[in-house]
């Protein structure tokens, strides 16, 4: 059982470089989230997708943007890193509304921009 | 203030003792909580719900408080494995939005042999 998988798992980037970072997941979930989580502060989610097709803002949205073209995938990509933008990233999905479903989380991607 | 609030700790435990950590939030609309662990450099895990009647999962026990909006976790019989951060995550229900959690920023517990 994979679960949930990202890719990579750590990456260093310069300024205004660009990079994709890819979820998949092997569940069959609808959901799927793409959170950043930074010291002091609680997981805050960037961009969502309700379904293949489908993407959503987040709270944090800015300077990231969002592809779900298959079910299993969820690509975030970043067109001009910037300092603030270095965080762990986790990727997320659930079967169902978050509100009474699960969230099974990737492992995580540390990315460092310098 | 925060919307959802929890202490960051350290708690520092000797093995077999029991702990508690609460967590506020703001919202009182909110709709639903959970406690997720997350260890040292890995991704969060669901620990378990928080229903409004408190729920018990082995040595784990969840409580509801919302007159004064709070949840509670207790472990009993605290294990070395038990070290880890426990996150609180809470769905504010903003507008009838139920796809949206808002995740405290952990409490850290150190279990001591």
């Amino acid at each position: 059982n994979a679960g949930v998988t990202q890719t990579p798992k750590f990456r260093v980037l310069k300024t205004g470089q660009s990079m994709t970072l890819l979820c998949a997941q092997d569940m069959n979930h609808e959901y799927m989230y793409w959170y950043r989580q930074d010291p002091g502060m609680g997981l805050r989610l960037i961009h969502y997708s309700v379904g293949e097709g489908t993407t959503a803002k987040g709270e944090v949205p800015d300077g990231y943007n969002v592809s779900r073209l298959k079910k299993q995938n969820f690509l975030l990509g970043l067109e001009s890193a910037a300092p603030s933008q270095t965080s762990v990233y986790f990727c997320a999905s659930s079967y169902g509304l978050p509100y009474n479903s699960p969230l099974h989380f990737g492992n995580g991607t540390r990315l460092t921009v310098t | 203030r925060k919307e959802v609030e929890q202490d960051p700790g350290p708690f520092n435990v000797p093995e077999g003792a029991t702990v508690a950590f609460n967590c506020t939030y703001s919202n009182s609309a909110s709709q639903s909580f959970f406690w997720y662990r997350q260890d040292c450099r890995k991704e969060p895990k669901l620990l378990m719900s928080v229903y409004s009647s408190g729920n018990e999962d082995g040595r784990f026990t969840a409580q509801l408080n919302r007159a004064s909006q709070y949840i509670s976790l207790l472990i009993r019989d605290s294990k070395l494995s038990d070290s880890a951060t426990y996150l609180c995550v809470v769905n504010p229900n903003y507008g009838g939005a139920t796809n949206k959690l808002i995740f405290g920023t952990g409490t850290l517990l150190a279990v001591q042999p």
